[in-house]
């Protein structure tokens, strides 16, 4: 009964490979987040989507390619791994889009370029 | 842009104690809200609580409250009675209101509990 989860947990991986994270929430909430956390542990937001329709798009790589199927799963494709991608993928959902609404994160993916 | 400082060390109190976790924020906006998050060793993202910028009573939610402090910009996390799992990495964060706002994410502060 977890309510956002990521899949794979861990992924190593050498450069120039392309690789997907999977996120789904169990919460019936219509917003979902791609964040990414670097070695200093610093968080910074990549991509949101409301309803399946992208709203924030970082300074992102457009190696970096997420696609909603549906409300419940936002994935992360990335093209042509690089060393500096090495950093943990954090997905999370809230509710809705407003200050208000807290987000729920899933337990991360610890990506490896080596 | 909004911004958030945390700018205290590694941070260390004795179970049983409560401890203040510093967050000064830095917007223009009025209309913004304030979070605070955990993170174990683990690694997952836990959130705590969360204070509306019109709230006029600071947030609590059980052994957790913030200290809202509006005109000094400030929303420090108050935890008390300190367990040994409360160690961990706080973050405290804000968002403003309206479309395409984001979550933005201190740097974190380093909490041990010593028994």
């Amino acid at each position: 009964d977890t309510a956002v989860s990521q899949t794979p947990k861990y992924l190593v991986t050498q450069m120039g490979n392309d690789k997907s994270i999977k996120c789904e929430q169990n919460l019936g909430h219509d917003t979902m987040y791609w964040y990414k956390q670097d070695s200093k542990k610093f968080l910074k937001i990549m991509f949101s989507y409301n309803n399946k329709e992208l709203i924030i798009n970082e300074t992102v790589p457009n190696r970096f390619s997420p696609k909603s199927p549906d409300k419940a799963h936002l994935n992360l494709h990335i093209n042509s791994l690089e060393l500096g991608d090495s950093a943990v993928y954090f997905c999370a959902s809230s509710q809705a889009y407003g200050v208000s609404y807290e987000q729920y994160f899933g337990p991360g993916t610890r990506l490896t370029v080596t | 842009a909004q911004k958030i400082t945390q700018t205290q060390p590694g941070m260390f109190v004795q179970e049983k104690e409560a401890v203040t976790l510093d967050c000064t924020y830095d917007t223009s906006d009025q209309s913004y809200g304030l979070f605070w998050y955990k993170q174990p060793s683990s690694g997952e993202m836990i959130f705590l609580i969360y204070q509306g910028s019109y709230d006029e009573q600071n947030a609590t939610e059980g052994r957790y409250s913030l200290n809202f402090q509006k005109a000094r910009k400030s929303a420090n996390l108050v935890i008390s009675a300190s367990q040994l799992g409360d160690s961990a990495t706080y973050f405290c964060a804000t968002r403003r209101a309206g479309a395409n706002s984001k979550l933005t994410f201190g740097k974190g502060i380093t909490l041990s509990v010593r028994p």
